[in-house]
């Protein structure tokens, strides 16, 4: 059975750094694309970060291009997003998700989300 | 970037019901549009891609049609389990993926 926990989220100052986890289990790690979706009441579904099934390309919203690093390690079967300057609008849940249709840029599964708060 | 306008924002139907729900993208995306359904606390699940390929496992009262920069969503007939919220998804290449603002589909 595929899986995908997220972990990490906190309530962190604006200004600061954190990371997020999503560990894979039930599929061949290393054969797929993985993103990290964010959703706000506000503003609804926003794709954040991608990265290819080799980890040798990286995409990024403009929104984070800068702040946020995206990353995988296949021996861990983990996918990392680490977020620097945070910001008030980079509060959200954060969902881990697996590329598979459309190559890899349509995503058919999710994690269970992990809440970021970024407030004084 | 691509910008998704959904339409309608929401949406009240009876089970039975034949709905629409459109997606307008801000320049063509030939078919590269993605629908999801998602449920209160619940991730989104996805139903659609490549426009109108419905995805393994997906109910086939659902359908999705269009190319360029006009696509829908349409359930044929609504049943109990159908009433959350729908999101489109463009995934065109020549941009970052962008979702529509979501349709709440309501009894």
């Amino acid at each position: 059975e595929v899986q995908l926990l997220d972990s990490g989220g906190d309530l962190v100052q604006p200004g600061e750094s954190l990371r997020l986890s999503c560990a894979a289990s039930g599929f061949p790690f290393d054969s797929y694309a993985m993103h990290w979706v964010r959703q706000t009441p506000g503003k609804g579904l926003e794709w954040v970060a991608g990265i290819s099934s080799r980890g040798d390309s990286t995409y990024y919203a403009d929104s984070v291009k800068g702040r946020f690093t995206i990353s995988r390690d296949s021996l861990r079967r983990t996918v990392f997003l680490q977020m620097s300057s945070l910001r008030g609008e980079d509060t959200a849940l954060y969902y881990c998700a697996r590329g598979y249709y459309g190559s890899g840029k349509v995503f058919d599964y999710w994690g269970q989300g992990s809440l970021v708060t970024v407030s004084s | 970037d691509i910008q998704m306008t959904q339409s309608p924002s929401a949406l009240s139907a009876s089970v039975g019901d034949r709905v629409t729900i459109t997606c307008r993208a801000s320049r063509s995306i030939r078919d590269w549009v993605a629908w999801y359904q998602q449920k209160v606390g619940k991730a989104p699940e996805v139903l659609i891609y490549k426009a109108s390929s419905l995805v393994d496992g997906a109910p086939a009262r659902f359908a999705g049609s269009g190319f360029g920069t006009e696509f829908t969503l349409t359930i044929s007939s609504l049943q109990p389990d159908d009433f959350a919220t729908y999101y489109c998804q463009q995934y065109d290449n020549s941009s970052p993926y962008s979702f529509g603002q979501g349709t709440k589909l309501e009894i």
